[in-house]
């Protein structure tokens, strides 16, 4: 069955440190995708990046990177010289085919807590 | 372009009682998923609803049940509550066919349901 691993319950971290947040995912599916999301404290949980199983090239979107890595099932997530606004809890999920019944299979979320 | 819209935001029931939370997605979005988020289990998913259909379903007991209307619009209804129905409700809407276990989601705020 697939799951989604994100060890790192909370991380605090002074302004302008980059800091990554990790995500280790397993499932059986060939196609697969992977997802960041982040959620303020306001609650509405926010998109910020999708990846398909066949496309392993890293992506940066300003101070935001993501690495994706098949042969290690990782999908980590990195924030450059970060800033009091980027504090969230951050979700990695996973979904793919029959082994994730069509489903979001969510991990438990990083509380990243970003300090002036 | 509006959001999703959840409401109520807060709400508090009794054990035994029944509740209805509201969700309307964002215009033109067809499908709604609903995921309940707790801080011991963390998010799980509910059921999804594309065009009046659900689509599919979490491991959640009967009591659990929502529906869809014409206009888009899902409504997600908990009977004969328990103590450990206390969570927030999460919706999101989808503008993918093939729902958001591929695409992007938009969410909610999320209706906190308190159940004493």
């Amino acid at each position: 069955a697939q799951k989604v691993t994100q060890a790192q319950t909370e991380i605090s971290v002074v302004e302008k440190e980059d800091v990554t947040l990790d995500c280790v995912y397993e499932t059986r599916d060939t196609t697969y995708y992977l997802f960041w999301y982040k959620q303020p404290p306001s609650g509405e949980l926010v998109f910020l990046i999708r990846r398909n199983s066949f496309d392993e090239q890293n992506e940066i979107s300003g101070r935001y990177s993501w690495n994706f890595q098949k042969s290690t099932s990782s999908f980590n997530f990195t924030i450059t010289a970060s800033q009091v606004v980027d504090s969230a809890v951050y979700f990695c999920a996973l979904s793919g085919g029959v082994d994730s019944n069509y489903q979001l299979i969510w991990g438990a979320g990083t509380k990243l807590i970003i300090k002036p | 372009k509006a959001g999703v819209t959840q409401t109520p935001r807060y709400l508090i029931k009794t054990r035994g009682q029944q509740v209805t939370l509201s969700c309307s997605p964002i215009s033109g979005h067809r499908s709604v998923s609903w995921y309940q988020q707790t801080p011991g289990q963390g998010l799980q998913f509910l059921f999804e609803y594309f065009s009046e259909t659900q689509r599919n379903k979490g491991n959640f007991p009967g009591r659990f049940s929502g529906r869809q209307f014409s206009n888009s619009r899902s409504e997600m209804n908990v009977s004969t509550l328990e103590l450990g129905d206390s969570a927030l409700y999460l919706c999101a809407s989808s503008f993918s066919p093939s729902g958001g276990n591929t695409g992007e989601l938009f969410f909610g705020e999320g209706s906190r349901l308190t159940v004493l």
